[in-house]
């Protein structure tokens, strides 16, 4: 089985920080990664897939990066909207989907 | 208009079975990879089940034995059965579909609570 790490589980920034999360794989899923923001009440929005494809309808501000093991998510300029739990996804194969425990991000 | 309207869920003694139905329109159940997800309450997200393109199963070893997921095609409508359910099972379900096996899920449902308790 694949676990996903990810780091920190929350953070706070102000607006107009850069932000990054960092999520690490077990073992390598080359570029087989997705990242979803989830807000309280709502179901999961697709953010970045395949480690580095922007979702049709996204802000630039996010993008996201790496490959084997290490990924990446970075905002750019940290909105007062972008105040979400983040959550990294592996789908090598689609045989099986882990989620990441998930990042917390707040605006101070 | 993609859309995803998930239901059958409510409250089920340990034991118990239920089945959850996710009724897409807009798209094609059976062209595209779809997905089982659930959320405990205020934990994070944990996948479930999916089923490709070609019918092809897999589940988590947490369901595994116990959950079974399937699509009617003629529907358009993918379904869970939820067997032998536990009080860890209690979750928000929510189904999601991903249009290709290189891609993300695109599109979710709003969820539904099922909720195992004597």
């Amino acid at each position: 089985d694949i676990q996903m790490t990810q780091s920190p589980s929350t953070l706070s920034a102000s607006v107009g920080d850069r932000v990054t999360i960092t999520c690490r794989a077990s073992l390598s899923i080359s570029t087989w990664l997705a990242w979803y923001q989830q807000k309280p009440g709502k179901p999961p929005k697709l953010l970045i897939y395949k480690a580095s494809i922007l979702e049709s309808g996204v802000p630039s501000r996010f993008s996201g990066s790496g490959s084997g093991t290490e990924f990446t998510l970075t905002i750019s300029s940290l909105q007062a909207d972008d105040s979400a739990t983040y959550y990294c996804q592996q789908y090598k194969s689609y045989l099986e989907l882990t989620f990441g425990g998930g990042t917390k991000v707040e605006i101070k | 208009e993609v859309q995803l309207v998930e239901s059958g869920g409510g409250l089920i003694q340990p034991g118990g079975s239920l089945r959850l139905s996710c009724a897409a329109s807009g798209f094609t159940v059976s062209t595209s990879y779809m997905s089982w997800v659930r959320q405990a309450p205020d934990k994070g997200l944990e996948w479930v089940s999916v089923i490709h393109s070609d019918g092809y199963t897999s589940s988590a070893d947490s369901v595994k034995g116990r959950f079974t997921i399937s699509r009617d095609n003629s529907k358009n409508t993918l379904y869970l059965q939820m067997n032998s359910l536990r009080a860890e099972d209690t979750a928000f379900y929510y189904c999601a579909r991903a249009p290709a096996a290189h891609y993300g899920s695109d599109y979710w449902g709003q969820g539904t609570l099922v909720t195992v308790s004597s």
